[in-house]
């Protein structure tokens, strides 16, 4: 049981570049979020998704998409990277509403030069 | 929206002695408090979660108060051991909303 994966662990891109942050949970989780984590900041949602085929905005949205096209898998992408998305990403799931609890992946470490 | 506010930033403890962090919200709404612990290069984790309908949860050396009235709750660790250095959030949610805010986070460093 691996929990939350998330693919890639590190990633270096250049302004402008774009790419895609892979998140996958094996525990039949309904909801499933993304969360930049930035010093001082704690962690700020920035989308999220309550089941398969449904995303919704968060809290920090711009500069990020996302697709739920299955159930176990939450893509975040960036279309053109900027240095403000220098951050670690984590992933997060849980069961329903309640939000108890949220099984977090492992994060991304991003660094945009 | 839900404002969480978190204090201390830093917190450094001697082994043995007992450490409070302290998180205050801004939504009267808000009914389900959780705290998550970070170790480095990891995910959070959840240690404990409060719901409104009680003042206070323990689980062995980690307990939470609530207080609805002032909105604020806090974490309480007793006998602090190295393996509790690590960065903790605060976090409140309205049940029922699909989000969780989040405070920004204690670092706790335990002395030997």
């Amino acid at each position: 049981n691996a929990g939350v994966t998330q693919t890639p662990k590190f990633r270096v891109l250049k302004t402008g570049q774009s790419m895609t942050l892979l998140c996958a949970q094996d525990m039949n989780h309904e909801y499933m979020y993304w969360y930049r984590q930035d010093p001082g900041m704690g962690l700020r949602l920035i989308h999220y998704s309550v089941g398969e085929g449904t995303t919704a905005k968060g809290e920090v949205p711009d500069g990020y998409n996302v697709s739920r096209l299955k159930k176990q898998n939450f893509l975040l992408g960036l279309e053109s990277a900027a240095p403000s998305q220098t951050s670690v990403y984590f992933c997060a799931s849980g069961w329903d509403r309640d939000n108890s609890p949220l099984h977090f992946g492992n994060g991304t470490r991003l660094t945009v030069t | 929206g839900e404002n969480v506010e978190q204090h201390p930033s830093t917190l450094s403890v001697q082994e043995g002695d007992s450490a409070v962090i302290k998180c205050t919200y801004s939504d009267s709404a808000s009914n389900y408090f959780p705290w998550y612990k970070q170790e480095l290069g990891k995910g959070p984790q959840l240690i404990i979660d409060i719901r409104s309908n009680v003042g206070e949860k323990k689980d062995q050396r980690i307990a939470v108060t609530l207080n609805k009235t002032a909105k604020h709750f806090s974490l309480h660790i007793t006998e602090t051991q190295p393996e509790d250095s690590a960065v903790y959030f605060c976090a409140a949610s309205n049940l029922g909303n699909e989000k969780l805010t989040f405070g920004t986070g204690t670092r706790l460093t335990i002395i030997p």
